[in-house]
């Protein structure tokens, strides 16, 4: 597709449990972030990757949290032992290049509700 | 550590009126800032970006002014309309190339 791609959409889990939210980014971008929205709050970052270098894991809220991308394309979030207040829309978003006047563009979006 | 704050949190408008959203930043050391548009239960929409080195950005309705020396972006709706309802958010891109974003303006406009 042309857009950012996001799967699952909508996710519950029991608490505990592990999650797994992967994302497409759009063809040839390669900047990918993850950001976190939790009900009502603002976005939160988590992680940041550029191409083969070091990713930025500086908004990883625990050890339980930890994202990886592939061949410098598709990305995954994983997150272990969910806890309730893991619940929240997990944005993905892409952009070309690490220029600075890039757009940024930004997936749908999957929903996260940990019972 | 950059803080970006979006006043006032909601706006109502009537239908026709013209808005006016406001972003503050706390380190200009930035980038570009972005305004998006976002749906309720959807993702982010990009609107505008302003580089570091513009003072405006303008497309169709929608008008985007960038002061750095004084922290501040406004976003300027013209004529607006009940589908530009939606909730509008800032952010500012900096070194690291991490985007901060404001909290966001819920703008409703009423027929």
């Amino acid at each position: 597709g042309a857009g950012v791609s996001q799967s699952p959409s909508n996710k519950v889990t029991e608490k505990g449990k592990d999650v797994e939210l992967r994302c497409d980014p759009i063809s040839g971008h390669t900047a990918l972030y993850w950001y976190r929205q939790s009900l009502g709050q603002g976005l939160e970052f988590l992680i940041y990757f550029q191409g083969n270098s070091a990713p930025d894991k500086s908004g990883l809220p625990s050890d339980r949290f930890s994202a990886e991308r592939t061949g410098g394309s598709v990305s995954t979030l994983t997150i272990q032992r969910t806890q309730q207040e893991d619940s929240a829309v997990y944005l993905c978003a892409s952009s070309s290049d690490r220029g600075t006047g890039n757009t940024i563009y930004f997936g749908e979006g999957s929903w996260l509700t940990v019972v | 550590k950059q803080e970006v704050t979006q006043i006032p949190a909601a706006l109502s408008v009537p239908e026709g009126e013209n808005l006016v959203l406001n972003c503050s930043f706390t380190d200009s050391a930035i980038y570009n800032l972005q305004w998006f548009r976002q749906d309720p239960g959807k993702g982010l929409t990009s609107l505008l970006l302003i580089q570091s080195s513009q003072r405006e950005q303008t497309s169709g309705r929608l008008n985007a002014s960038l002061d750095k020396s004084s922290g501040r972006s406004t976003l300027y709706i013209a004529a607006s309309q009940p589908g530009d309802s939606a909730t509008y958010l800032c952010a500012a891109k900096a070194a690291g190339n991490k985007l901060t974003f404001g909290g966001g303006t819920r703008v409703l406009v009423k027929p």
